[in-house]
């Protein structure tokens, strides 16, 4: 399967631990999205990846977030102390940097925070 | 910054039959794209179609047509002779490509129910 992947696809975790989600992007692709989904709303951009890059992030990114993406590939998103706030799907997208270029989703991590 | 709003949270129609889902958004940015995602129940966004905003002409895929009215900053989604299959979240989301990152902002979505 050549399409965007992410593990895990559920995460039920206790207030104030350390979660960190992955994304697989499709291969060729040079750009790597995060955002996050609640229930009933819109996906929300929450930051993006040119190769190794982090170029930009959104201010609902706290402190407690960081995203990694080592060797341009994988990308990792961590969120420290989680807050019952963070309940949400973590959706992931990768694309090329092309004006326009379709981005492909992911399945998403659906966390619960207790 | 820019806004996408759907204003229909749901919208149901009979198998077989036409259906609009309704889009506005709001941009001071001249170039850009609008894209109608769909979300199936527990599966992942598949993008539905696409439409540069400097093509005065309405982008069609199968089924699917777009109605896009730059001025009156519109974008609506047609989808004909509706299938079982269609039921989703559709979202409507706006890509600018101005800043470089071409983010997407999304509307909050519309849940399709298709009836047999």
């Amino acid at each position: 399967d050549t399409g965007v992947s992410q593990d895990p696809r559920h995460k039920i975790t206790k207030r104030g631990q350390n979660v960190t989600f992955r994304c697989d992007p499709i291969s060729e692709h040079n750009r790597l999205y995060w955002y996050r989904q609640t229930l009933g709303q819109g996906p929300e951009f929450l930051t993006y990846f040119q190769n190794e890059a982090q170029l930009e992030k959104s201010r609902l990114l706290s402190d407690r977030f960081s995203a990694e993406r080592p060797k341009g590939s994988f990308s990792t998103l961590e969120i420290q102390r989680t807050e019952q706030g963070d309940s949400a799907m973590y959706l992931c997208a990768s694309s090329l940097a092309l004006a326009g270029y379709e981005q492909f989703f992911g399945p998403g991590t659906r966390l619960t925070v207790l | 910054a820019q806004t996408v709003t759907q204003s229909q949270p749901e919208m149901s129609v009979q198998e077989a039959e036409t259906v609009t889902l309704s889009c506005t958004y709001d941009t001071s940015e001249s170039d850009y794209y609008l894209f109608w995602y769909k979300q199936p129940p527990s599966r992942q966004m598949i993008l539905v179609i696409r439409q540069e905003a400097y093509k005065q002409q309405n982008a069609t895929e199968n089924r699917f047509s777009v109605n896009f009215q730059k001025a009156a900053k519109s974008f609506s989604l047609k989808i004909s002779d509706s299938q079982l299959g269609d039921a989703a979240m559709y979202f409507c989301a706006y890509g600018g490509i101005q800043g470089g990152s071409e983010k997407l902002v999304f509307g909050k979505g519309t849940k399709l129910t298709v009836n047999p």
